[in-house]
């Protein structure tokens, strides 16, 4: 079975620090992918990556920075954190080859700051 | 941008019966995915099942089932013989089939209960 695995499941940042999620998986995939989740308005999709050092912008990029420096790796750098980013963020990655490929997701971080 | 419409903000259902959840999305494209994914209280989300757009047979696993109306832009999930570790979020997700890296879009989900 695929694992994506998050490093934290719950953190606590202040104001204005820099924030790092980290998200690896152990499948080989190509695609991975960060969302946030907030309730009613589901997954939005922050950046994604199609493979090493590659990355595109999503729907909500703003705020927000990633790195992919390993194919198995992918982070989402909150470059200056602010209340408006409390949020649970997935990770997620899939095979490329194919639209049909799902997505494989992480467990989530949820994040507070304050 | 895509959207996918999931007007069922909350459903219940009593254990061993069947629920229907619905999904609509609108698209121009000919060629894409649906997809619907389970997110339990424990958070992690995973596939319930898969549809191709261009396959006129609805998609079945074991007790999940899709009514898939391409007409329609409609992609409903049946679960029948409902049990309590059905009781989850559930996410309806469209994915265009052109190229491998298209990102998905996603509902805004239906939180089910099942009652004992």
């Amino acid at each position: 079975d695929v694992k994506v695995t998050q490093s934290s499941r719950y953190l606590v940042k202040r104001t204005g620090e820099k924030v790092f999620l980290e998200c690896v998986q152990d499948m080989d995939h190509e695609n991975m992918f960060w969302y946030r989740q907030d309730p009613g308005l589901g997954l939005r999709l922050i950046y994604f990556s199609y493979d090493v050092k590659m990355k595109e912008k999503g729907d909500i990029p703003e705020g927000y920075s990633v790195s992919r420096e390993k194919k198995e790796r992918f982070s989402l750098i909150l470059e200056s954190a602010s209340t408006n980013q409390t949020s649970m963020y997935l990770c997620a990655s899939s095979l490329s080859g194919g639209a049909h490929s799902p997505l494989h997701f992480g467990n989530g971080t949820r994040l507070t700051v304050t | 941008a895509q959207t996918v419409t999931q007007s069922q903000p909350e459903m219940s259902v009593q254990e061993a019966e069947t629920v229907t959840l619905s999904c609509t999305y609108d698209t121009s494209e000919s060629d894409y995915y649906l997809f619907w994914y389970k997110q339990p209280p424990s958070r992690q989300m995973i596939l319930v099942i898969r549809q191709e757009a261009y396959k006129q047979q609805n998609a079945t696993e074991n007790r999940f089932s899709v009514n898939f109306q391409k007409a329609a832009k409609s992609f409903s999930l049946k679960i029948s013989d409902s049990q309590l570790g059905d009781a989850a979020m559930y996410f309806c997700a469209y994915r265009r089939g052109t190229n491998t890296g298209n990102q998905f879009y996603f509902g805004t989900g239906t939180s089910l209960t099942v009652i004992p």
